[in-house]
């Protein structure tokens, strides 16, 4: 069964630093990987994806992931944090066989950014 | 205008009370998704929908049922509110028709409180 781990439910950094969330999956084949973020009283949007190809993924507002697949991760980044990217911010995986389109979300991590 | 509404957005109701959440689509997606969101544990998906004529549970869906009415319209019902059912609840909607993986566009979420 597919799982999905995010390490660390809340992370706080200061305006202009280095923004890293982390999220580790578990599947026998490779997944889809996707990252959500969650403004406050909002749905979820998502931010990027990884499907094949490319191991760096670029998304809106700057932020980035790598797929790493011998360290089975998807880790979010962005080089310097707003503090607009205050945020809940969830990673998740859905399965490449079947087309179910479901998926599978971690924990969710809550970025706090400090002026 | 919103491409995916919910009804009501909170809702506070008492233990043993039916109640029905709705979802409603502008998009002219086929497949719906019920999730609820608990804090520390991410979106677990309740139910799912292909179509009209196509319902599938997910992970949780003791305690819930669905009714798609049209394609555009998709409706969780509580049957017999209890307290641990007090959680956030999104639906969501994707379009296979690209192919896999499918973005899920999420709605603002229904706050239920069961007292």
């Amino acid at each position: 069964a597919q799982s999905v781990t995010q390490l660390g439910s809340h992370v706080s950094v200061s305006e202009g630093a280095l923004v890293l969330l982390r999220c580790n999956y578990s599947s026998s084949v490779p997944p889809y990987l996707f990252w959500y973020v969650q403004y406050p009283n909002q749905g979820l949007q998502l931010l990027l994806k990884y499907t094949t190809g490319a191991t760096l993924v670029k998304g809106i507002n700057g932020f980035e992931a790598e797929f790493k697949k011998s360290e089975t991760s998807f880790h979010l980044t962005k080089p310097s944090a707003h503090m607009s990217d205050a945020a809940e911010y969830f990673c998740a995986v859905s399965s490449v066989s079947g087309n179910t389109g479901k998926l599978i979300f971690g924990q969710g991590t809550t970025l706090q950014v400090k002026p | 205008d919103a491409d995916v509404t919910q009804t009501p957005r909170n809702r506070i109701t008492k233990t043993g009370k039916r109640i029905m959440l709705e979802c409603s689509q502008t998009k002219g997606h086929d497949r719906m998704y019920w999730y609820r969101q608990d804090p520390g544990l991410g979106l677990r998906l309740i139910y799912y929908s292909f179509d009209v004529k196509d319902i599938n549970k997910g992970e949780i869906s003791d305690g819930y049922s669905v009714s798609r009415q049209a394609q555009a319209k998709f409706s969780l019902s509580l049957e017999s509110a209890i307290p641990n059912q007090t959680a956030l609840y999104f639906c969501a909607t994707s379009d296979p028709s690209g192919g896999p993986p499918n973005e899920q566009f999420f709605g603002p979420g229904t706050r239920l409180t069961v007292l």
